[in-house]
């Protein structure tokens, strides 16, 4: 299994600034995603980070909007550009891939973004 | 491409009942199957997983799930249901071909009432 933790937990910004939310693994992680969810909605998946190289986005999330970096293979970061009141979510992290193969993914608490 | 669907999005049961939440995916390939739960304001954890072997899994908190092929169900169940049961309940399937990739459902959220 995995441990990963978030920072920060929470955060309030004002519109038109970022945010960079830090996600850490206790252990080295194959894979390491990005999700947001909505109050009382599922999850949706923004990206994989991919650890030297660029992160692959899904349909409808841009690299400019999301920058997301992963250095190496417990670290990884999100940015949330130029913020709007839309962008006010929650946002998870996780990890799948530890060591002995397994494919469930382990996640953060979340980070809960208010935009104002 | 695969695709998980959750019936209900709203269950209620009282204390002491069975919990029984409904899952049924499509998948092109032997599925990896994943059951998730969430309480409020925190991340997501793994319940239990159906990967190969036993049909009938055994997770955490004394749920269990059973695959069953032929009706491409993972429905989750729980004989007799405890206040602390009270959360949001996701199902998720491996998106296939090594990419530990997982598609959710939209989640049910588990009442319990004393």
């Amino acid at each position: 299994s995995a441990v990963i933790s978030q920072k920060p937990s929470r955060d309030i910004c004002q519109r038109g600034t970022s945010l960079t939310i830090q996600c850490q693994v206790d252990s080295q992680v194959t894979m390491m995603f990005w999700y947001r969810q909505q109050p009382g909605q599922s999850l949706t998946l923004i990206a994989t980070a991919n650890q030297g190289s660029e992160a692959t986005y899904e349909s409808g999330f841009v690299i400019d909007k999301f920058p997301i970096s992963r250095p190496n293979l417990t670290f990884s970061t999100l940015t949330v550009s130029n913020l709007s009141p839309e962008d006010s979510s929650i946002y998870l992290c996780s990890g799948s891939g530890t060591s002995g193969g397994s494919y469930e993914q382990y996640f953060g608490p979340g980070t809960r973004l208010t935009v104002t | 491409a695969q695709s998980v669907t959750q019936l209900g999005s709203h269950v209620s049961v009282s204390e002491g009942a069975l919990v029984l939440l409904r899952c049924n995916y499509s998948s092109s390939v032997p599925p990896y199957l994943f059951w998730y739960v969430q309480y409020p304001n925190q991340g997501l954890q793994l319940l239990l997983k159906y990967t190969t072997g036993a049909t009938l899994v055994k997770g955490i908190n004394g749920f269990e799930a059973e695959f069953k092929k032929s009706e491409t169900s993972f429905h989750l169940t729980k004989p007799s249901a405890h206040m602390s049961d009270a959360a949001e309940y996701f199902c998720a399937v491996e998106s296939g071909a090594g990419s530990y990739q997982l598609t959710f459902g939209k989640g049910t959220k588990l009442s319990v009432i004393p």
